[in-house]
C-alpha cells in the first residue's frame, strides 16, 4: 500500500510569493496533520482534520497560514506570503483513530526554502 | 501546557550494547505512546507503541511504560550504528474524547560508535 505522499518535495521560492504544499493520506484515514520541523523549534503540529473537518489550527503561526482538505484523499496548506521564516521541513501525517490508538504514519516532507 | 520531555543528547553509545532512550509526559489522562525514529534529512518513521503498562518488545527493541510516574524509555539491544538517529516520543493529547492529537517530545539523537 502506498504511504502517505506529499508533493513538491523541495521547494524554494523568493519572500512574497505563494507556496502550496499537497499531501494524500494513506486511503481509509480519518486523521490528517500537518506539522512543521525546524532545528529550533523541533517538530510543531500545525494543523488537524478529522474526515475533512478541521478539529484543531492553534498551531497555525499566522493569518499566512491556511490548510484546506476538500475531500478524504486530498489536502494543501498554502502560505501567502511567504517570508524566509517559514523555511523548514513540512510534514503531512494520516492515521486511522481505532478506539485508543493513534499511529500516525508520516509523508517524506516537503523542504521549504524562502529567499 | 502538556509537554512531553527527552534528553537532546547526543546519546553515545558503543557497537552492540544496550542504548536507553528516556521520556517523561505531564498529562496523565493519556493512553497511547509512540517512539518514531528519523533519520537525518528523513521523515519520522513508527517503531514503537505501547498502551499499557510495562514491557513490550519487537525485536531488538523493547518500549517500557509506567503511567504511575508518566515515564516511558526505548531500550535497543545490540545496537547497530544503522541505529544512530533522533528517536522522537510521542504520546496522546488525552482529555475528553479521542482527539487523535500526539504530542511530540524535542528528541535524542543517539550515536552508535562501531
Amino acid at each position: 500500500d502506498a504511504g502517505v505522499i506529499q508533493s513538491p518535495r523541495h521547494e524554494v521560492t523568493e519572500m512574497g510569493q505563494e507556496v502550496t504544499l499537497r499531501c494524500k493520506p494513506i486511503s481509509g484515514h480519518d486523521y490528517l496533520f500537518w506539522y512543521r520541523q525546524t532545528m529550533m523549534r523541533g517538530l510543531e503540529l500545525l494543523i488537524y482534520f478529522n474526515n475533512n473537518v478541521p478539529i484543531d489550527d492553534s498551531g497555525m503561526p499566522e493569518d499566512r497560514f491556511s490548510a484546506k482538505m476538500p475531500n478524504a484523499s486530498f489536502s494543501t496548506l498554502k502560505i501567502q506570503p511567504s517570508e524566509p521564516r517559514d523555511s523548514a521541513v513540512y510534514f503531512c501525517a494520516s492515521s486511522l483513530i481505532d478506539s485508543a490508538r493513534h499511529e500516525q504514519f508520516f509523508g517524506p516532507g516537503t523542504r521549504l526554502t524562502v529567499l | 501546557q502538556k509537554e512531553v520531555e527527552q534528553n537532546s543528547g547526543p546519546l553515545s553509545v558503543p557497537e552492540g550494547a544496550i542504548a536507553s532512550l528516556n521520556c517523561t509526559y505531564s498529562d496523565r489522562v493519556s493512553q497511547s505512546f509512540f517512539w518514531y525514529r528519523q533519520y537525518s534529512g528523513k521523515s519520522p518513521e513508527l517503531i514503537m507503541s505501547i498502551y499499557s503498562n510495562g514491557d513490550k518488545e519487537d525485536g531488538r527493541f523493547t518500549a517500557q511504560l509506567n503511567k504511575a510516574s508518566q515515564y516511558v524509555s526505548l531500550l535497543i539491544r545490540d545496537s547497530q550504528p544503522s541505529d544512530s538517529a533522533t528517536y522522537l516520543c510521542a504520546v496522546n493529547a488525552g482529555g475528553s474524547g479521542n482527539t487523535g492529537k500526539l504530542i511530540f517530545g524535542q528528541g535524542t539523537t543517539l550515536q552508535v560508535k562501531p
